[in-house]
């Protein structure tokens, strides 16, 4: 089986300041690891995803993330955080024997000016 | 650009009757999904389907749900008598291949009174 811990329901950085969000997994098998992001009022947006490639993986938005086989991690970080960054990330497994996504139960992220 | 559309945005029902929530897939789409997020849970997988076919489907998804595809475009979900624990926002996701990234619709929010 597989699951998905997201670290801090919440967090609040200042503009300009570094986002960390982190997502640590538990998966039988190789996985693939997703990065999602809902906006208000608004449907799950891919910003990135690891899929047996390069171990840092660039996503939209200036996001990117670092896969660590041995820490079970996949955190997300941005350099410098916007305003616009504000929403809901969510981190998701899936592996190669299926399709579906396992979610962690996401991380609100709150951008102070 | 291409994307998930659900209807409706949010519905409201009386315990014990069915509801049908709707999605338009991507249309060179061929997988179509179904999750939901309980109000402060994990978004949660429900079903996929390929092929007019369930090809997984998660513990949530009794014999209370079914899905179809009625036509060339949309993909239905169907509760056939709704309880009160059946509130939750429902996301129709859909992929060109089973592998591939999954692209969600902005979800409706089913209200179960």
């Amino acid at each position: 089986a597989q699951s998905v811990t997201q670290l801090g329901s919440h967090v609040s950085v200042s503009e300009g300041a570094l986002v960390l969000l982190r997502c640590n997994y538990s998966s039988s098998v190789p996985p693939y690891l997703f990065w999602y992001v809902q906006y208000p009022n608004q449907g799950l947006q891919l910003l990135l995803k690891y899929t047996s490639a390069a171990t840092l993986v660039k996503g939209i938005n200036g996001f990117e993330a670092e896969f660590k086989k041995s820490e079970t991690s996949f955190h997300l970080t941005k350099p410098s955080a916007h305003m616009s960054d504000a929403a809901e990330y969510f981190c998701a497994v899936r592996n190669n024997a299926g399709n579906m996504l396992t979610f962690g139960g996401g991380t609100r992220l709150m951008v102070k000016p | 650009e291409p994307e998930v559309t659900q209807t409706p945005s949010h519905q409201v029902t009386q315990m014990g009757q069915e509801v049908i929530l709707r999605c338009v897939p991507i249309s060179n789409h061929l997988y179509f999904y179904w999750y939901r997020q309980i109000l402060g849970q994990k978004v949660e997988f429900l079903v996929s389907f390929y092929n007019n076919e369930i090809s997984e489907k998660s513990e949530i998804f009794d014999d209370q749900f079914s899905v179809e595809r009625p036509d060339g475009s949309n993909f239905t979900l169907k509760i056939r008598s709704t309880k009160l624990e059946d509130s939750a926002m429902y996301f129709c996701a859909s992929s060109v291949g089973g592998a591939d990234t999954q692209y969600f619709g902005p979800g409706t929010r089913l209200t179960v009174l």
